[in-house]
């Protein structure tokens, strides 16, 4: 089965640090995701990337960065943490979208405190 | 943007009954993919039904697809404790998948 693994199920951090969310997957997927998860809104992609050194932006990118050096880490970064990126953050993979298995695997999340 | 909505946003049953969630989109599609997320874990891919599809099964898993209506349906047959859970559809279109907000579910004993 496809593993995906979140570094850290939970974390605290003040403002203005900067925060690092690292995501890696164990099935040489091209795709991987960052989203974010608030109540009432569902998920919400930050960004995501088709491969190695290739990124896109998603729905809500301002306030983040990510970096894909290798296939199977995908980084999410906050550039200086605000209180309003508290929430669930979940990284997710998938083959290309032009295979058969176009299903996400997410990882467990990380639920991130700013104060 | 979100294109899910979700219908209900809560639903609360007795073990055994079947459990029926909805789900609207508003462009067009390449599939449509249901989700569950257990609390505080990462979500969990159900099923996935394209757009030339109607309907599809697995196991107690019955969704239905209606293109005209843009809206899809989850079923859950004989439910039980360990469904409950939040059911997020998600909408794939050109390039991405948009979820919806999701339905809460608890299967009562």
């Amino acid at each position: 089965d496809v593993k995906v693994t979140q570094s850290s199920r939970y974390l605290v951090k003040r403002t203005g640090e900067k925060v690092f969310l690292e995501c890696v997957q164990d099935m040489d997927h091209e795709n991987m995701f960052w989203y974010r998860q608030d109540p009432g809104l569902g998920l919400r992609l930050i960004y995501f990337s088709y491969d190695v050194k290739m990124k896109e932006k998603g729905d809500i990118p301002e306030g983040y960065s990510v970096s894909r050096e290798k296939k199977e880490l995908f980084s999410l970064i906050l550039e200086s943490a605000s209180t309003n990126q508290t929430s669930m953050y979940l990284c997710a993979s998938s083959l290309p979208s032009w295979g058969t298995n176009e299903k996400l695997f997410f990882g467990s999340g990380t639920q991130l405190s700013v104060l | 943007s979100q294109q899910g909505e979700e219908d209900p946003q809560a639903l609360s049953i007795q073990e055994g009954e079947n459990a029926t969630m909805n789900c609207s989109y508003k462009t067009s599609i390449n599939n449509l993919q249901w989700y569950r997320q257990n609390s505080g874990r990462g979500l969990v891919h159900l099923i996935l039904i394209r757009s030339n599809e109607r309907e599809k099964h697995s196991g107690r898993l019955r969704v239905t697809l209606d293109t005209s209506k843009k809206s899809s349906s989850l079923l859950i047959t004989a439910s039980r404790a360990a469904d409950t859970a939040s059911y997020f559809c998600a909408s794939k279109g050109a390039q991405k998948l948009v979820f919806g907000q999701g339905t809460r579910l608890t299967i009562n004993p």
